[in-house]
């Protein structure tokens, strides 16, 4: 247990549904950050949560949408995707994003979505 | 801009060998900092080893140690006697304040797999 826990582990959805992922932290940290991770990519910054301000938005298409009610919680809404959004998506915290940069991230386990 | 290169797409060892993990790095930042994690096949990023630019001294912690020169912008990473626990994929980080952000940037990932 890393202190970030992301339900559901795995998720099948087909391109017309809706469905949402669940990141959860009780570290106190005020900074909160989806990545995403395909096969042979790169690690891809998705949205950054700063005192439950979204900060950056790395280009994301809309289909994504995040959301941040408080600093423990942090959702990502997922609509109309594309098989090639299949990935392990990544949530991860720190103690603010300064602190990110010195000393790295907390990740949760991922929530393995495909979309079939 | 800042890059990290691990050329080693895949490893594969027998189990009791020792095995080094290349990193390099490029950055224009004068101060920066440096991580490896770990994800096995749970999928959460472990967090391993933090340096930042100014402390070149090498670390040891059990049978991992690190090896960080700015001559030559690396930070590699040797597993002496490896074992089957060690299987996982193994990333760089390199994060700075390019441009005022603080946003790390990830290696492709290292996957090593030690046989029994």
């Amino acid at each position: 247990e890393t202190g970030v826990t992301q339900t559901p582990r795995h998720l099948v959805m087909g391109m017309t549904n809706k469905k949402s992922l669940k990141c959860e932290q009780h570290l106190g940290h005020n900074a909160m950050y989806w990545y995403k991770q395909s096969a042979k990519k790169p690690l891809e910054l998705m949205f950054v949560y700063s005192l439950e301000e979204r900060v950056e938005n790395n280009s994301v298409p809309s289909r994504f949408s995040p959301e941040c009610p408080n600093s423990s919680h942090l959702f990502l809404h997922l609509h109309t995707l594309q098989p090639e959004d299949s990935a392990l998506y990544l949530c991860a915290s720190s103690q603010d994003r300064s602190w990110a940069a010195q000393y790295g991230y907390t990740f949760g386990s991922g929530t393995r979505l495909t979309v079939v | 801009a800042q890059k990290v290169t691990q050329a080693q797409t895949e490893i594969s060892v027998v189990e009791k060998e020792d095995v080094t993990l290349d990193c390099v790095y490029e950055t224009r930042d004068t101060t920066y900092y440096l991580f490896w994690y770990k994800q096995p096949p749970s999928g959460e990023l472990v967090f391993l080893i933090r340096r930042n630019s100014f402390d070149e001294q090498n670390e040891i912690s059990g049978r991992y140690s690190w090896n960080f020169q700015k001559s030559t912008s690396s930070f590699n990473f040797t597993i002496t006697a490896s074992q089957v626990v060690d299987s996982a994929v193994y990333f760089c980080a390199l994060s700075g304040r390019s441009g005022g952000s603080y946003i790390p940037t990830f290696g492709r990932g290292t996957s090593l797999i030690v046989h029994p």
